[in-house]
């Protein structure tokens, strides 16, 4: 029961441009929804998050939107950098789940110079 | 070093050996959670903390799996009787309770079981 999707296993941009990562969930439960970052034998990196109550959150070059009725969530880089190339989770909290949180299973980004 | 601490970061053993992990969280974050993650996958929940009271576990950590977090600092994750399929990254994450989005993550621990 994959509560959290990410169909996209890989996604490549060019430098510069704009990366959009998607991510779809069905638990109508969930608050708040997170992006995390992984590199290579790293923990996963919080990148931004948005409640529920929210349909945009932007920090620096990363924005986040949701779409309640549809139950998706995307992640905008713009522009994109070298740096930006890695595992992207999304990831959601549950009103009642003590905040754990339930992961997508990722999207490799990698960005072409 | 102020982060998440795991130790080991590599650990390969044999099939039937106890493994034991350690985390050391944020000094301050009162909550402890400790997640695994598999080829492909992205993390799955086992079990939290609240300072020193396992509150919930995942139906994943099955009687072979058995955490602790004495006095509310350190966690330790044993598993014992170790399967192949056992063989995941785990990770802990450390936050304060009611700030989720300040859940900070170790670097894991990779096991292997050969």
């Amino acid at each position: 029961d994959q509560q959290v999707k990410q169909n996209s296993p890989s996604l490549s941009v060019q430098e510069g441009r704009i990366s959009i990562l998607n991510c779809d969930y069905t638990n109508s439960m969930f608050d708040y929804f997170l992006w995390y970052k992984k590199y290579p034998a790293e923990g996963p990196t919080f990148l931004i998050s948005i409640s529920s109550i929210k349909d945009k959150n932007e920090d620096g070059r990363f924005t986040v939107f949701l779409n309640k009725s549809a139950k998706h969530l995307s992640l905008h880089i713009v522009p994109s950098q070298p740096g930006d190339s890695a595992v992207y989770f999304c990831a959601a909290r549950s009103l009642f789940g003590n905040e754990k949180l339930t992961f997508g299973t990722g999207t490799r980004l990698t960005i072409i110079p | 070093d102020t982060g998440v601490s795991q130790n080991p970061r590599h650990k390969i053993t044999k099939r039937g050996q106890n493994v034991t992990f350690r985390c050391d969280p944020i000094s301050e974050h009162n909550r402890l959670y400790w997640y695994r993650q598999t080829l492909g996958q992205g993390p799955e929940f086992l079990t939290y903390f609240q300072n020193e009271a396992q509150l919930e576990k995942s139906r994943l950590l099955s009687d072979r799996f058995s955490a602790e977090r004495p006095k509310g600092s350190f966690s330790t994750l044993e598993i014992q009787r170790t399967e192949q399929g056992d063989s995941a990254m785990y990770l802990c994450a450390s936050s304060l309770a009611g700030r989720p989005t300040e859940a900070f993550f170790g670097q894991g621990t990779r096991l292997t079981v050969v």
